[in-house]
């Protein structure tokens, strides 16, 4: 059974990185024609998705947030990881990991979650 | 691309719920819905529009027709209490509803 845990500070100053990892037991990220994403919730608002890194390593991130974001994948860990730069207070959210389905038809879907994770920007 | 959800809904329990999700040609698209508990995982309850995963009780189905697509809860139970989510894909990107609070009264 496969299963997603994400990890990473809970703290981070304004205008540092965030960096958070998210580890797959029972499953491999570079195998399966999955897509190994990001999406956050900050406090009272929606869900919003942040990327994801294709189990070839190729990557797609949200238009809003693309010029901060790398996803990436350590395929020896089963292993993938979210890098935010010059975050401010309105990255404070939960931050989930998931893994995405594409069924070439037009249907992208989540079919596992990560218990996730709160991360507070604040000095 | 924007899809619009109702912030609430209320149901007796043991009567039928329904969740709607609205976007611009929604019906050409592909609709998943999720379930999503306080401080737990959110769960995939319905995919390509109707489709159940594996563990999904047969009380949940969906419909994607129009503007509109529809989350439906026969015989709501206590348990499905949650915030539920439709969710999208559009131009490779991914697009979320704002989420509608389900309350079992």
């Amino acid at each position: 059974q496969v299963q997603l845990q994400e990890s990473g500070p809970g703290l981070v100053k304004p205008s540092e990185t965030l960096s958070l990892t998210c580890t797959v037991s029972g499953g491999s990220v570079s195998t399966g024609s999955y897509y190994w994403s990001w999406i956050r919730q900050p406090p009272g608002k929606d869900l919003d998705w942040i990327g994801y890194v294709y189990y070839t390593g190729v990557t797609n991130y949200s238009p809003p947030l693309r010029s901060r974001i790398t996803i990436s994948r350590d395929t020896s860990n089963s292993q993938f990881s979210l890098k935010l730069t010059s975050v401010t207070a309105a990255d404070t959210a939960v931050y989930y990991c998931a893994r995405a389905i594409y069924d070439g038809s037009g249907c992208f879907y989540f079919d596992l979650w990560g218990q996730g994770t709160l991360v507070t920007v604040s000095s | 691309y924007e899809l619009t959800q109702p912030p609430s809904v209320s149901v007796s329990p043991g009567q039928t719920a329904s969740i709607t999700c609205s976007g611009d040609k929604l019906g050409d698209k592909y609709v998943s819905w999720y379930q999503h508990k306080s401080g737990q995982a959110p769960v995939l309850v319905i995919y390509q529009d109707t489709k159940r995963p594996s563990g999904i009780p047969e009380r949940f189905s969906g419909s994607n027709s129009g503007n509109t697509a529809t989350l439906t809860i026969s015989g709501t139970q206590a348990l499905n209490e949650a915030d539920y989510y439709c969710q999208t894909w559009d131009r490779g990107t991914v697009v979320f509803g704002g989420g509608t609070k389900l309350t079992v009264l």
